[in-house]
């Protein structure tokens, strides 16, 4: 299995603030990486798949990076509405999996 | 507009059995493969099952297999989830979710249900 290694689990930041999070995938997986905001109570929500691809309806600010190993989702100037947990996950190959997540706190 | 509703969540004893619905509408369910992810209280999200758009391709997450069954009917635009030997640790919010559209299938989920909740306790 691919395990997927999330850090940090918790940050908080300012509005307007810059924030990166990042994503360890524990063998290759190419760009087949997504990323999901969720915030309580709710479903998740996609923003980012093929590592780097915007998904439709999601802020500019939202952006993603990385190949092979190592990526990052970075939210160039943090909204209010941004407060969640995101989480990343392998598309790369069965079994399926999801980072553990880390929650952007308000500062 | 895509809505995926699922249903039939609830309490049940271990060693029990429970099955799961969820109606889609708003988009060609027979062109889409669809998933089941589930999120335990307080946790991560943790993907179970996967079915192709014409069931020829199903794959589940070890912590399942042999005990949960993925389907779909095509006719009615519904995907389903049998739950059977249920433990404890399979008490979460389920989540049906729908693969990204294209061709081969790369699973990214763009379209996620509400979420039922399935409580295993004596």
């Amino acid at each position: 299995d691919i395990q997927m290694t999330q850090s940090p689990s918790s940050v908080s930041a300012s509005v307007g603030d810059r924030v990166t999070i990042t994503c360890r995938a524990s063998q290759g997986i190419s760009s087949w990486l997504a990323w999901y905001q969720q915030k309580p109570g709710k479903a998740p929500k996609l923003l980012i798949y093929a590592a780097s691809s915007l998904q439709s309806g999601v802020p500019s600010r939202f952006s993603g990076s990385g190949s092979g190993t190592d990526f990052t989702l970075t939210i160039s100037s943090l909204q209010p509405e941004d407060f969640a947990t995101y989480y990343c996950q392998q598309a790369n190959s069965f079994l399926l999996t999801f980072g553990g997540g880390t929650k952007v706190e308000i500062k | 507009e895509v809505q995926l509703v699922e249903s039939g969540g609830g309490l049940v004893k271990p060693g029990g059995s429970l099955r799961l619905s969820c109606a889609a509408s708003g988009f060609t369910f027979s062109s889409y493969s669809m998933n089941w992810v589930r999120q335990a209280p307080g946790k991560g999200l943790e993907w179970v099952s996967s079915i192709s758009s014409s069931s020829s391709y199903i794959y589940y997450a070890d912590s399942v297999k042999g005990r949960f069954t993925i389907s779909r009917d095509n006719a009615k635009n519904s995907l389903y989830l049998q739950m059977n030997s249920l433990r404890a640790e399979d008490t979460a919010v389920y989540y049906c979710a729908r693969t990204q559209g294209g061709y081969p299938p790369i699973y990214y989920f763009d379209y996620w249900g509400q979420g039922t909740l399935v409580t295993v306790s004596s």
